[in-house]
């Protein structure tokens, strides 16, 4: 099985500009969650999708948004972006629905850079 | 309200000697407690998860780690180093999700501990 994939690796971007990351999860796998990793603030929990439905997000503000669709690939978009926004934004999948007990298997990581 | 505090920001270990992470947590509700290993440059990948079964946790590459209820700590400890052990590694805390929702599909981690192995 092909495991979490994203796209780009990598983004180089300027401040005021936004983004959009896109995460594909292992087959079958109907939750999606999206994570931000900085050397200062270590890895947050953005948000969690299942079944195209937002169910939980963690303190970011309303410039980070998320969805998934049908087929429970997901994306993530950051507005007017902010120097303080590079990081690695990681993207994880699971079987059920965001369930403790369940695991969270990881993509690479997209490296966005803002300037 | 969940965390996880790991004692220790760097590790420094001989190769072949044993591996020693201290992680504690703090939880309202029953957690599942995970280790997961960063390469540089990498993903995040699990080596090992306690779900209320067994409180000697298996994992893989010779890992393992001991969910201790009363010490509120789950340490993750390999008898022999080896190279390819040099790595972060993240102590992560799930809480079983509530009637509420707000637990679902987060997962809190520590700050990582960076390990290095000597030859």
């Amino acid at each position: 099985k092909a495991g979490v994939t994203q796209t780009p690796r990598y983004l180089i971007k300027t401040r005021g500009q936004q983004v959009t990351l896109s995460c594909s999860p292992i087959s079958g796998h109907r939750s999606v969650s999206w994570y931000q990793q900085t050397p200062g603030q270590g890895l947050q929990f953005l948000f969690e999708y299942f079944s195209e439905t937002q169910r939980n997000k963690g303190n970011f503000p309303g410039r980070f948004s998320g969805r998934q669709f049908s087929n429970s690939r997901s994306e993530m978009n950051v507005s007017t972006l902010e120097l303080g926004d590079s990081a690695l934004y990681l993207c994880a999948s699971s079987f059920e629905r965001g369930r403790a007990q369940d695991t969270q298997y990881f993509g690479p990581g997209t490296r966005l850079t803002v300037l | 309200a969940q965390s996880v505090t790991q004692l220790d920001s760097h590790v420094s270990v001989s190769e072949g000697t044993p591996v020693l992470l201290r992680c504690n947590y703090s939880s309202s509700y029953s957690p599942s407690l995970f280790w997961y290993v960063q390469h540089p440059n990498k993903g995040l990948q699990l080596l090992l998860k306690y779900t209320s079964a067994a409180t000697l946790v298996k994992g893989i590459n010779g890992f393992e780690a001991e969910f201790k209820k009363s010490e509120t700590s789950f340490h993750l400890t390999k008898p022999s180093a080896h190279m390819s052990d040099a790595a972060e590694y993240f102590c992560v805390v799930s809480d079983q999700a509530n009637a509420g929702g707000t637990s679902y599909g987060k997962l809190t981690f520590g700050q990582g501990t960076i390990l290095t192995v000597h030859p």
